[in-house]
């Protein structure tokens, strides 16, 4: 069974330091690893997506990277603003489609 | 396109009573997930269908649980008879082959 761990479950940082925040999976068999963020109350939105034969994709201020050997993934978000401020998830396509979930990395950017 | 659709946003209801969710994917996509994410387990898969088949049910906690999608616009998640433990936000979600899923805005169900 696919497990994604990510720790710390919450972090705090002042605005403008870089975010870093890390994602490990037990099975590397993997098609591709998604990261996606929650705002309280609200649905998920997905933020980038890596397939398995990436190493890294960017978006703006987002870079994520893919160590599918390891079962590692890392999100950047350079530059923290408040509105950065929200729970990260990361997810793995797996077997017949599965996605599995980590818990999530709460994130609070102070102004 | 409007995104992933999910009816109602809220439901509150008492226990024994029958829940019925909705589910509208984005047009072209030819899986739909359906999720349940509670505080003490976070986000976890229920069932997920291709091409309105069902494929993977083996998330679905027990026979009160039932999921149908009659049509590629179209799934449903129902609970009957429904529980405390039931209370949780509900999403739905679709994606075209192995890609990107989208979800929806979820529908937060409550139990009494």
């Amino acid at each position: 069974k696919q497990e994604v761990t990510q720790i710390p479950a919450a972090l705090s940082v002042p605005e403008g330091e870089n975010l870093v925040l890390n994602c490990s999976f037990t099975d590397s068999a993997i098609y591709n690893l998604q990261w996606f963020r929650q705002d309280p109350g609200k649905g998920l939105t997905s933020l980038l997506l890596i397939q398995s034969s990436q190493r890294e994709q960017t978006s703006g201020r987002l870079n994520a990277s893919l160590d599918k050997s390891s079962g590692r993934s890392t999100l950047y978000i350079a530059a923290s603003q408040p509105g950065d401020s929200a729970t990260y998830l990361c997810a793995v396509v797996y077997g017949n489609n599965r996605l599995a979930f980590g818990k999530g990395n709460q994130v609070v950017v102070i102004p | 396109d409007a995104g992933v659709i999910q009816s109602p946003r809220h439901e509150v209801t008492e226990m024994g009573q029958e829940v019925t969710l909705r589910c509208k994917p984005i047009s072209g996509h030819d899986y739909l997930f359906w999720y349940r994410q509670t505080m003490m387990r976070g986000l976890e898969l229920l069932i997920y269908f291709n091409n309105n088949v069902p494929i993977d049910d083996s998330g679905m906690p027990e026979d009160r649980f039932s999921a149908k999608m009659p049509n590629a616009s179209f799934s449903t998640l129902k609970i009957q008879p429904s529980e405390p433990r039931d209370s949780a936000v509900y999403f739905c979600a679709s994606s075209f082959v192995q890609g990107e899923q989208f979800f929806g805005p979820g529908t937060r169900l409550t139990v009494l």
